[in-house]
C-alpha cells in the first residue's frame, strides 16, 4: 500500500498567515491526490482533487500543487474558519490511503 | 442538493452485529460509487472499501474482509455497512462517502460525506 506522510503534524498560526502543509507519498502517484478539511465532530470536506483542482464552492485562498511524490496544500491567508485538521488522500492505487493529518490551531 | 444521511449511533456488545445505513438523495444513486471510511476515536481516516452502486460489486480494503459487508438497496437509494462479531476495536465513527466522479472512473476521491455513525462496542 502507498504510505502518505504529512508535515508538520500540527502547527499554530494566526489569522492572515500563509500556511503550507506537505504530503509525501511512498511512491509516485502522478496527480492522484486530494485534500480534505475536517472540523471536530464533522465529516471531512473535499477541498482539492487531482492535486491542484479546487472543488466547487471552496474559497480561492486554498490551493494545491505537486505531482509524483511531493504535494503541497497552501492557505494564502488563514481565516478563523480554517482552524481544522487537514488530510491528504491518494487515489492512484488500491487501497486508497490517507495521510495522518495536520492539525492547524490558533496561535 | 446532494445529501447522504446516515443512521444513528449504536451501542453494541462484543460479538453482536450492527448495520449502518446511508440514504442518498439529490442525485442518481447508481451513477456514483459509494465508499466507507472509518475513524477511530481521536485517530485519522481509514478507507474501508467501496461498492459499485450499478452492479452491487463490493471491494474491501485489507483488514476489512470477512466481518464487513457492503450492500445496497437501490430502490431506496441506500447503501449499508454491516459489521458482524463486533470487537472493542471496531469502536469508531463510520462514514459513507460518495465518489467524486462518475462510476465509470470510480474509486477516486470523495465529494459528499454522510454525517457519520458512531458505533460503540462495549460490554
Amino acid at each position: 500500500a502507498i504510505q502518505l506522510t504529512q508535515s508538520p503534524s500540527s502547527l499554530s498560526a494566526s489569522v492572515g498567515d500563509r500556511v503550507t502543509i506537505t504530503c509525501r507519498a511512498s511512491q509516485g502517484i502522478s496527480s492522484a491526490l486530494a485534500w480534505y478539511q475536517q472540523k471536530p465532530g464533522k465529516a471531512p470536506k473535499l477541498l482539492i482533487y487531482d492535486a491542484s483542482s479546487l472543488e466547487s464552492g471552496v474559497p480561492s485562498r486554498f490551493s494545491g500543487s505537486g505531482s509524483g511524490t511531493d504535494f503541497t496544500l497552501t492557505i494564502s491567508s488563514l481565516q478563523p474558519e480554517d482552524f481544522a485538521t487537514y488530510y491528504c488522500q491518494q487515489f492512484n492505487s488500491y487501497p486508497r490511503t490517507f495521510g495522518p493529518g495536520t492539525k492547524v490551531d490558533i496561535k | 442538493q446532494v445529501q447522504l444521511v446516515q443512521s444513528g449511533s449504536e451501542l453494541k456488545k462484543p460479538g453482536a452485529s450492527v448495520k449502518v445505513s446511508c440514504k442518498a438523495s439529490g442525485y442518481t444513486f447508481t451513477s456514483y460509487a459509494m465508499n466507507w471510511v472509518r475513524q477511530a476515536p481521536g485517530q485519522g481516516l481509514e478507507w474501508m472499501g467501496w461498492i459499485n452502486t450499478n452492479t452491487g460489486n463490493p471491494t474491501y480494503a485489507q483488514g476489512f474482509t470477512g466481518r464487513f459487508v457492503f450492500s445496497l438497496d437501490t430502490s431506496v437509494s441506500t447503501a449499508y455497512l454491516q459489521i458482524s462479531s463486533l470487537k472493542a476495536e471496531d469502536t469508531a465513527v463510520y462514514y459513507c462517502a460518495r465518489d467524486a466522479f462518475d462510476i465509470a472512473v470510480a474509486g477516486t476521491c470523495f465529494d459528499y460525506w454522510g454525517q457519520g455513525t458512531l458505533v460503540t462496542v462495549s460490554s
